[in-house]
């Protein structure tokens, strides 16, 4: 099975900085790649899919790109209601597997 | 707007069996593959299996595979999860989902999410 390996596992940026998270695959998924946000106590929310396609109604400061095995997601400038925990996750085929979540918090 | 219920979690032992229920509405139930995920206390989330629209698709993970069965009544608008020979590894909140994309053979994202049923596996 392929394996999602998201890093790094935790960070602390500053309200307005430019963060980046990695997912990797363990093996080519093309573009079939979602990102989700995951903030404490709350069900998750796609933010993202197809690698690089937002969902609708998610802030334009999150952005996604990637394709084969290396992705990243993209928040152009911090805001202090994104603290939360971000997982991808890849469908080209069953299992339907998750990275191990990045959180992420302010400094 | 659509909405996703789940019931039916609950202490269990191990060796035991539960069944799960997620009530759905808001959208055309029948043309959308649904997922189960699950998030054990603390942990990353986990997908558990994905049944196709009309039920003839059916997929695993590894980790419930001969133990977990997905169904769904699409009459009632309504998924299930029977889980049995659970263990205590199977603690876990469960969250049932609905694939972003209808008609799908397999499954794909999820855009929408109930709140989930905790099941404790526990002696």
């Amino acid at each position: 099975d392929i394996q999602m390996t998201q890093s790094p596992s935790s960070l602390s940026a500053s309200v307005g900085d430019r963060v980046t998270i990695t997912c990797r695959a363990s093996q080519g998924i093309s573009n079939y790649l979602a990102w989700y946000q995951q903030k404490p106590g709350k069900v998750p929310k796609l933010l993202i899919y197809a690698a690089s396609t937002l969902q609708s109604g998610v802030p334009s400061r999150f952005s996604g790109s990637g394709s084969g095995t290396d992705f990243t997601l993209t928040i152009s400038s911090l805001q202090p209601e994104d603290v939360a925990t971000y997982y991808c996750q890849k469908y080209n085929s069953a299992p339907l597997t998750f990275g191990q979540g990045t959180r992420l918090e302010i400094k | 707007q659509v909405q996703l219920v789940e019931s039916g979690g609950g202490v269990v032992q191990p060796g035991g069996s539960l069944r799960l229920s997620c009530a759905a509405s808001g959208f055309t139930f029948s043309s959308y593959g649904m997922h189960w995920v699950r998030q054990a206390p603390g942990k990353g989330l986990e997908w558990v299996a994905f049944i196709r629209y009309d039920g003839s698709n059916k997929y695993y993970a590894d980790s419930v595979k001969g133990r977990f069965t997905i169904s769904r009544d699409n009459s009632k608008n309504t998924l299930y999860l029977q889980m049995n020979s659970l263990r205590a590894e199977d603690t876990a909140v469960y969250y049932c989902a609905k694939d972003l994309i209808d008609y799908m053979t397999t499954g794909t994202h999820f855009d929408y999410w109930g709140q989930g049923t905790l099941v404790t596996v526990s002696s």
